[in-house]
């Protein structure tokens, strides 16, 4: 198994500029998370989904957009990049919601300028 | 909303010692409770769970943490630590949406330093 696979590891962009971010798991996870993360402010959850077809919202969801048109797959898109998005962006993946164990990504260092 | 706190930025222990981070938390009903590690440049990784019982939880790479109900913590713990040991540690609570899902929240992060 790869796990949680994300691409690309780093990317620069412009004010203004879209670009999706990929996730995809192979471990038949129903449940799959967008989070990023900023110097003293942790982790922080900006969508989620909870199977095919079902997405909702986290803590931080406003810029960001995510489909699940697949068990696999969770792309995030950045609709018009902003300075505010520089940041370390994770996505993971559990078997259900309720109580498992989340399994992380390396990471994509996002820096917008 | 569910949530937890860290109230320590970094603690620093010197190797052999025994350690402690620390997490509160504030929820309604039961609280799903989890720790998890990160080292440099990587991603996350799972430590250990509290969901019900035993309020000792004991985890991956030697670590434990203890449920407390009547604090409202959650302390990471090692008896000995390693300098391998350093690292950021992350509490986290389950919180359930107003549609009725699943989310996690995190804490904001304590960096561990193992002093030789």
């Amino acid at each position: 198994n790869a796990g949680v696979t994300q691409t690309p590891k780093f990317q620069v962009l412009k004010t203004g500029q879209s670009m999706t971010l990929q996730c995809a798991q192979d471990m038949n996870h129903e449940y799959m998370s967008w989070y990023r993360q900023d110097p003293g402010m942790g982790l922080r959850l900006i969508h989620y989904s909870v199977g095919a077809g079902i997405t909702d919202q986290g803590e931080v969801p406003n810029g960001y957009n995510v489909s699940r048109s697949t068990t696999e797959d969770f792309p995030l898109r950045l609709l018009s990049a902003a300075p505010s998005q520089t940041s370390v962006y994770f996505c993971a993946s559990s078997l259900r919601g309720n109580t498992d164990t989340q399994y992380f990504g390396p990471g994509t260092r996002l820096t917008v300028l | 909303a569910q949530s937890v706190a860290q109230p320590e930025d970094q603690v620093n222990v010197a190797e052999g010692n025994p350690l402690t981070v620390k997490c509160t938390y504030s929820v309604s009903g039961n609280p799903y409770l989890f720790w998890y590690v990160q080292y440099p440049n990587r991603g996350l990784q799972f430590l250990l769970k509290y969901i019900t019982g035993d309020n000792l939880v004991k985890g991956s790479y030697g670590f434990e943490a203890e449920f407390n109900k009547s604090q409202t913590s959650f302390h990471l713990k090692k008896p000995s630590a390693l300098v391998s040991d350093s690292a950021l540690y992350f509490c986290a609570v389950r919180d359930i949406s107003t549609s009725g899902t699943y989310k996690y929240i995190f804490g904001t992060g304590t960096r561990l330093k193992v002093l030789a």
